[in-house]
């Protein structure tokens, strides 16, 4: 199975500033990558994702991400986070194309203060 | 609006109690699965089902049995409650087709054993 990392489990940030969520996974055969969010007390709910083609990615709520196939990284970002940005987001990979299965990384809690 | 529902927000049961947790989607979706969140240990999949009567372990089933009898619902079974299954259990459910299609998650049942 896929190991994923999220490299912060904790990023307390300012409104208003940038955010970058750092996420590595293991294998260096073909995968697809997710970021999912999930709002206190909610499920978790798709962000962004690469399945191929260009290497960033632009999600919903202003988040982008960008793919390095060479570094096996799909780091988030955010230029300028809102209070409303405060969530767990995390990180996932599939195991292989015809793979079904998500494997998830342990999280990254984005503190957004004003 | 698509949607993912789970039976319980919260559950309180005892040690050794046989436990069910229900989950039900309106999208008509081939796949569904059953996660186990731990703070700092982010999702771990406990079994999936690709169709009716259809079961997989996944990285975590020790404990754990499931059914599907029919397509919109999959339910969660805990054969004899124990205390370190104390977690928030997620269901999810996606379509099927191609591989890298977006997962649908309930709001989670947070299950307490004592």
């Amino acid at each position: 199975a896929q190991s994923v990392t999220q490299l912060d489990s904790q990023v307390p940030v300012f409104e208003e500033a940038p955010v970058e969520l750092r996420c590595n996974y293991s294998s260096s055969v073909s995968v697809y990558l997710f970021w999912y969010v999930q709002y206190p007390n909610q499920g978790l709910q798709l962000l962004l994702k690469y399945l191929s083609g260009s290497t960033l990615v632009k999600g919903i709520n202003g988040f982008e991400a960008e793919f390095n196939k060479s570094q096996t990284s799909f780091h988030l970002r955010k230029p300028s986070v809102h209070i409303s940005d405060t969530a767990e987001y995390f990180c996932a990979v599939s195991d292989q194309p015809n793979d079904y299965k998500l494997s998830f990384g342990a999280g990254t809690t984005v503190t957004v203060r004003a | 609006d698509v949607k993912v529902t789970q039976s319980s927000r919260y559950l309180v049961k005892r040690t050794g109690e046989k436990v069910f947790l229900e989950c039900v989607q309106d999208m008509d979706h081939e796949n569904m699965f059953w996660y186990r969140q731990d703070p700092g240990l982010g999702l771990r999949l406990i079994y999936f089902s690709y169709d009716v009567k259809m079961k997989e372990k996944g990285d975590i089933p020790e404990g754990y049995s499931v059914s599907r009898e029919k397509k919109e619902r999959f339910s969660l079974i805990l054969e004899s409650a124990s205390t370190n299954q104390t977690s928030m259990y997620l269901c999810a459910s996606s379509p099927p087709g191609l591989p890298g299609s977006e997962a649908f998650f309930g709001q989670g049942t947070r299950l307490t054993v004592v």
